[in-house]
């Protein structure tokens, strides 16, 4: 069966760079449409989308984000690594990475369980 | 960007009634729409895709209608494990973009 977990620092500081880290299984990166998306949640608001990687390295992000956010695979690892610059307080989130198929609707059918990181000196 | 307008953005409902959730996008999605399920705690967990189809394993409780700016999710008959907040995604348009969310609450 598909799963997705997170992985990363559940602290930083102002100024400093995030990397997470998505490992799955149950599927592969270098397979025809599947794609792995990051989406992150601050305390009690809403669902973001932030980026997504597919199997053939075309990577989207958020225009918003767009300047500080960078997206990478692994697909010998199963690994999908998400880097966010100049992290701030407002960052304070659970971050989700989750799979899709391009084929099917690019929408989210497996989620991992998410991974809190907070943003503060 | 796409915006999607939820509402109402809370819903009390009596276990066993229906409830009607609403979602709207800012342009046309087509069917590019996803509705979510999200308890304390918990991730997402997709329910509807392409507007009107259940994920697998969904009851059949839920249903997904409309398609270009309108669309609805109900819930035909509120069970205890239900009561949480709902999500809808459009997927046409880049960057795929989520509604604020309704949560609902047991009456």
């Amino acid at each position: 069966q598909i799963t997705l977990k997170e992985s990363g620092p559940t602290l930083v500081k102002p100024t400093q760079t995030l990397t997470l880290t998505c490992t799955f299984s149950g599927f592969s990166l270098s397979t025809s449409g599947v794609g792995v998306g990051w989406i992150r949640q601050p305390p009690g608001k809403a669902l973001e989308w932030l980026a997504l990687i597919y199997w053939d390295d075309d990577k989207r992000y958020s225009p918003s984000l767009k300047s500080r956010l960078t997206i990478t695979k692994d697909t010998s690892k199963n690994q999908v690594v998400l880097t966010m610059t100049n992290m701030d307080p407002v960052d304070t989130a659970t971050y989700y990475c989750a799979h899709t198929l391009r084929w099917f609707g690019e929408f989210f059918d497996y989620w991992g369980q998410g991974t809190l990181v907070t943003v503060s000196s | 960007e796409i915006v999607m307008t939820q509402s109402p953005a809370t819903l009390s409902v009596s276990p066993g009634e229906r409830a009607t959730l609403s979602c709207r996008a800012s342009q046309s999605v087509s069917s590019n729409l996803a509705w979510y399920q999200q308890k304390p705690g918990q991730a997402p967990r997709l329910l509807i895709y392409g507007a009107s189809t259940r994920a697998t394993g969904i009851p059949a409780r839920f249903s997904g209608s409309g398609s270009g700016t309108e669309f609805t999710l109900t819930i035909s008959s509120l069970q205890s494990e239900d009561f949480a907040v709902y999500y809808c995604q459009q997927y046409n348009n880049w960057p795929h973009t989520f509604g604020q969310g309704t949560k609902l609450e047991i009456k």
